[in-house]
Protein backbone atom coordinates (compact mmCIF):
# COMPACT_ATOMS: atom_id res chain seq x y z
CA UNK A 1 0.00 0.00 0.00
CA UNK A 2 1.03 3.45 -0.33
CA UNK A 3 1.83 5.20 2.67
CA UNK A 4 1.43 8.84 2.76
CA UNK A 5 3.27 11.26 5.24
CA UNK A 6 2.17 14.85 5.67
CA UNK A 7 3.99 17.36 7.47
CA UNK A 8 3.79 19.66 9.69
CA UNK A 9 1.01 17.93 12.11
CA UNK A 10 -0.02 20.99 13.17
CA UNK A 11 0.50 25.34 12.35
CA UNK A 12 -0.63 28.42 14.29
CA UNK A 13 -0.52 30.94 11.91
CA UNK A 14 -1.81 34.59 12.39
CA UNK A 15 -4.60 35.71 9.54
CA UNK A 16 -3.50 37.00 6.90
CA UNK A 17 -0.31 35.09 6.83
CA UNK A 18 0.56 32.06 4.29
CA UNK A 19 0.95 28.77 5.50
CA UNK A 20 2.10 25.24 3.48
CA UNK A 21 1.32 22.19 4.14
CA UNK A 22 3.67 18.77 2.73
CA UNK A 23 2.69 15.83 1.49
CA UNK A 24 4.85 13.28 0.30
CA UNK A 25 3.47 9.60 -0.57
CA UNK A 26 5.77 6.42 -1.17
CA UNK A 27 5.30 5.88 -3.81
CA UNK A 28 4.58 8.42 -7.33
CA UNK A 29 1.09 9.12 -7.92
CA UNK A 30 1.64 10.33 -11.80
CA UNK A 31 -0.63 8.51 -13.61
CA UNK A 32 0.17 7.44 -17.34
CA UNK A 33 -2.16 9.93 -18.72
CA UNK A 34 -0.33 12.82 -17.13
CA UNK A 35 -2.23 13.04 -13.95
CA UNK A 36 -0.93 13.57 -10.45
CA UNK A 37 -3.74 11.63 -8.41
CA UNK A 38 -3.61 13.86 -5.52
CA UNK A 39 -6.47 15.02 -3.87
CA UNK A 40 -6.30 17.75 -0.35
CA UNK A 41 -9.01 17.72 1.65
CA UNK A 42 -10.25 20.20 4.53
CA UNK A 43 -12.08 19.02 7.95
CA UNK A 44 -13.18 21.57 9.59
CA UNK A 45 -14.47 21.30 13.47
CA UNK A 46 -17.23 19.00 13.51
CA UNK A 47 -18.17 18.89 9.67
CA UNK A 48 -17.07 16.73 6.80
CA UNK A 49 -14.34 16.61 4.66
CA UNK A 50 -14.65 19.28 1.66
CA UNK A 51 -12.59 18.63 -1.07
CA UNK A 52 -10.09 21.82 -1.75
CA UNK A 53 -7.97 20.40 -4.60
CA UNK A 54 -7.70 17.37 -6.98
CA UNK A 55 -5.25 16.16 -9.20
CA UNK A 56 -2.93 17.79 -7.64
CA UNK A 57 -3.70 21.54 -8.61
CA UNK A 58 -6.77 21.76 -9.72
CA UNK A 59 -8.99 23.70 -7.50
CA UNK A 60 -12.43 22.28 -6.51
CA UNK A 61 -15.50 24.35 -7.53
CA UNK A 62 -16.05 27.33 -4.82
CA UNK A 63 -12.44 26.93 -3.60
CA UNK A 64 -11.19 30.40 -3.21
CA UNK A 65 -7.88 31.00 -5.23
CA UNK A 66 -6.51 31.42 -1.78
CA UNK A 67 -6.12 27.31 -2.20
CA UNK A 68 -3.29 26.08 -4.39
CA UNK A 69 -1.84 22.70 -4.89
CA UNK A 70 1.00 21.81 -6.52
CA UNK A 71 3.52 19.21 -6.85
CA UNK A 72 4.13 15.63 -8.69
CA UNK A 73 5.36 12.60 -8.05
CA UNK A 74 6.10 11.71 -4.70
CA UNK A 75 5.93 15.53 -3.08
CA UNK A 76 3.15 18.17 -2.87
CA UNK A 77 2.46 20.85 -1.48
CA UNK A 78 -0.79 22.62 -0.18
CA UNK A 79 -0.40 26.50 0.12
CA UNK A 80 -2.85 29.31 1.65
CA UNK A 81 -1.70 32.42 0.58
CA UNK A 82 -2.98 34.34 3.65
CA UNK A 83 -5.04 32.71 5.96
CA UNK A 84 -8.60 33.40 7.40
CA UNK A 85 -10.11 32.24 10.62
CA UNK A 86 -12.34 30.25 8.19
CA UNK A 87 -9.27 28.02 7.28
CA UNK A 88 -9.23 26.56 10.42
CA UNK A 89 -9.76 22.44 10.77
CA UNK A 90 -7.63 19.06 9.55
CA UNK A 91 -5.92 18.74 6.30
CA UNK A 92 -5.79 15.62 4.52
CA UNK A 93 -4.17 14.70 1.71
CA UNK A 94 -5.41 11.57 -0.48
CA UNK A 95 -3.88 9.53 -3.32
CA UNK A 96 -6.52 7.90 -5.24
CA UNK A 97 -3.96 6.86 -7.66
CA UNK A 98 -4.52 3.07 -6.55
CA UNK A 99 -6.62 1.36 -3.88
CA UNK A 100 -6.70 1.02 -0.83
CA UNK A 101 -7.19 4.91 -1.26
CA UNK A 102 -4.67 6.20 1.44
CA UNK A 103 -5.27 9.68 3.64
CA UNK A 104 -2.06 11.51 5.03
CA UNK A 105 -2.27 11.91 8.70
CA UNK A 106 -3.70 15.40 8.92
CA UNK A 107 -2.39 18.57 9.45
CA UNK A 108 -4.50 20.52 12.21
CA UNK A 109 -4.36 24.53 11.34
CA UNK A 110 -5.42 26.44 14.18
CA UNK A 111 -5.51 30.35 13.89
CA UNK A 112 -3.25 32.58 16.32
CA UNK B 1 -28.75 21.26 -4.22
CA UNK B 2 -26.83 17.78 -4.77
CA UNK B 3 -26.32 15.83 -1.57
CA UNK B 4 -25.52 12.71 0.27
CA UNK B 5 -27.07 11.40 3.63
CA UNK B 6 -25.78 8.71 5.42
CA UNK B 7 -28.45 6.52 7.80
CA UNK B 8 -28.22 3.54 9.72
CA UNK B 9 -26.12 3.73 12.64
CA UNK B 10 -26.52 3.46 16.11
CA UNK B 11 -24.93 1.66 19.15
CA UNK B 12 -24.81 -2.08 17.82
CA UNK B 13 -23.41 -5.29 19.84
CA UNK B 14 -19.95 -6.88 19.07
CA UNK B 15 -20.49 -9.67 16.41
CA UNK B 16 -23.51 -7.72 15.05
CA UNK B 17 -24.41 -6.69 11.58
CA UNK B 18 -25.63 -2.72 10.35
CA UNK B 19 -27.04 -1.57 7.43
CA UNK B 20 -25.75 1.97 6.53
CA UNK B 21 -28.01 3.61 3.90
CA UNK B 22 -26.21 6.55 1.70
CA UNK B 23 -29.04 8.41 0.07
CA UNK B 24 -28.32 11.09 -2.70
CA UNK B 25 -30.75 13.47 -3.71
CA UNK B 26 -30.15 16.38 -6.66
CA UNK B 27 -27.98 13.50 -8.46
CA UNK B 28 -28.05 10.05 -9.65
CA UNK B 29 -26.14 8.29 -7.69
CA UNK B 30 -25.51 5.31 -9.63
CA UNK B 31 -23.83 7.78 -12.45
CA UNK B 32 -20.58 8.16 -9.72
CA UNK B 33 -18.39 6.15 -7.60
CA UNK B 34 -19.19 6.31 -4.34
CA UNK B 35 -16.67 5.73 -1.50
CA UNK B 36 -17.06 4.85 2.13
CA UNK B 37 -15.23 6.21 4.51
CA UNK B 38 -14.54 5.91 8.41
CA UNK B 39 -13.50 8.39 11.44
CA UNK B 40 -12.57 6.68 14.42
CA UNK B 41 -13.27 8.63 17.65
CA UNK B 42 -10.10 11.47 17.30
CA UNK B 43 -8.56 9.84 14.60
CA UNK B 44 -8.49 10.57 10.62
CA UNK B 45 -9.77 9.51 8.07
CA UNK B 46 -9.66 5.56 6.68
CA UNK B 47 -11.25 4.47 3.39
CA UNK B 48 -13.08 1.74 3.24
CA UNK B 49 -15.13 0.69 0.36
CA UNK B 50 -15.72 1.76 -3.25
CA UNK B 51 -18.26 0.92 -6.25
CA UNK B 52 -18.20 1.74 -9.25
CA UNK B 53 -21.21 3.57 -11.72
CA UNK B 54 -23.16 0.71 -12.73
CA UNK B 55 -22.63 -1.51 -9.22
CA UNK B 56 -20.75 -3.79 -11.14
CA UNK B 57 -17.02 -3.51 -9.32
CA UNK B 58 -16.49 -3.23 -5.68
CA UNK B 59 -13.35 -2.90 -3.56
CA UNK B 60 -12.54 -3.16 0.00
CA UNK B 61 -10.06 -1.92 2.26
CA UNK B 62 -8.51 -4.98 3.79
CA UNK B 63 -9.22 -4.05 7.16
CA UNK B 64 -12.91 -4.30 6.70
CA UNK B 65 -12.33 -7.38 4.25
CA UNK B 66 -15.23 -10.41 4.16
CA UNK B 67 -16.95 -8.55 6.45
CA UNK B 68 -18.38 -5.55 4.16
CA UNK B 69 -20.29 -5.22 1.59
CA UNK B 70 -21.28 -2.14 -0.77
CA UNK B 71 -23.67 -2.26 -2.80
CA UNK B 72 -25.97 -0.49 -4.94
CA UNK B 73 -30.11 0.60 -4.65
CA UNK B 74 -30.79 2.04 -7.91
CA UNK B 75 -34.47 2.59 -6.66
CA UNK B 76 -33.95 4.60 -3.31
CA UNK B 77 -30.83 6.36 -5.43
CA UNK B 78 -28.77 5.09 -2.45
CA UNK B 79 -25.21 3.12 -1.88
CA UNK B 80 -25.69 0.26 0.99
CA UNK B 81 -22.74 -0.60 3.38
CA UNK B 82 -23.19 -3.92 5.17
CA UNK B 83 -21.47 -4.51 7.76
CA UNK B 84 -20.88 -7.84 9.56
CA UNK B 85 -19.06 -9.38 12.40
CA UNK B 86 -18.80 -6.17 13.96
CA UNK B 87 -15.81 -5.33 16.39
CA UNK B 88 -15.26 -2.62 18.79
CA UNK B 89 -12.80 -1.35 16.42
CA UNK B 90 -15.13 -0.86 14.02
CA UNK B 91 -16.50 2.25 16.33
CA UNK B 92 -16.75 5.19 13.90
CA UNK B 93 -18.44 7.96 11.93
CA UNK B 94 -18.91 6.60 8.48
CA UNK B 95 -19.19 9.06 5.48
CA UNK B 96 -20.09 8.55 2.10
CA UNK B 97 -19.02 10.73 -0.55
CA UNK B 98 -19.18 10.81 -4.41
CA UNK B 99 -16.65 11.13 -7.13
CA UNK B 100 -17.79 14.01 -9.02
CA UNK B 101 -17.96 13.88 -13.15
CA UNK B 102 -17.26 16.55 -16.11
CA UNK B 103 -15.62 16.61 -19.25
CA UNK B 104 -12.04 18.41 -18.78
CA UNK B 105 -10.43 15.57 -16.20
CA UNK B 106 -9.54 12.11 -15.94
CA UNK B 107 -11.00 12.19 -12.43
CA UNK B 108 -12.69 15.16 -10.27
CA UNK B 109 -11.91 13.94 -6.47
CA UNK B 110 -15.28 13.11 -3.74
CA UNK B 111 -16.74 16.88 -4.18
CA UNK B 112 -19.70 16.22 -2.15
CA UNK B 113 -19.63 14.46 1.63
CA UNK B 114 -22.65 13.52 3.80
CA UNK B 115 -23.00 14.48 7.25
CA UNK B 116 -22.24 10.95 8.23
CA UNK B 117 -23.15 8.09 10.28
CA UNK B 118 -22.27 7.14 13.65
CA UNK B 119 -21.63 3.60 14.21
CA UNK B 120 -20.53 3.02 17.81
CA UNK B 121 -20.03 -1.00 18.92
CA UNK B 122 -20.10 -1.72 22.89
CA UNK B 123 -21.70 -4.55 24.99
Amino acid sequence: DIVMTQSPLSLSVTPGEPASISCRSSQSLLHGNGNNYLDWYLQKPGQSPQLLIFLASNRASGVPDRFSGSGSGTDFTLKISRVEADDVGVYYCMQGLQTPLIFGGGTRVEIK
Amino acid sequence: EEQLVESGGGLLQPGGSVRLSCTASGFTSNNHFIHWVRQAPGKGLEWVARINPGGTHTVYADSVKGRITISRDGAKNAVILQINSLRADDTAMYFCARVGTGTQHFYYGMDVWGRGTTVTVSS
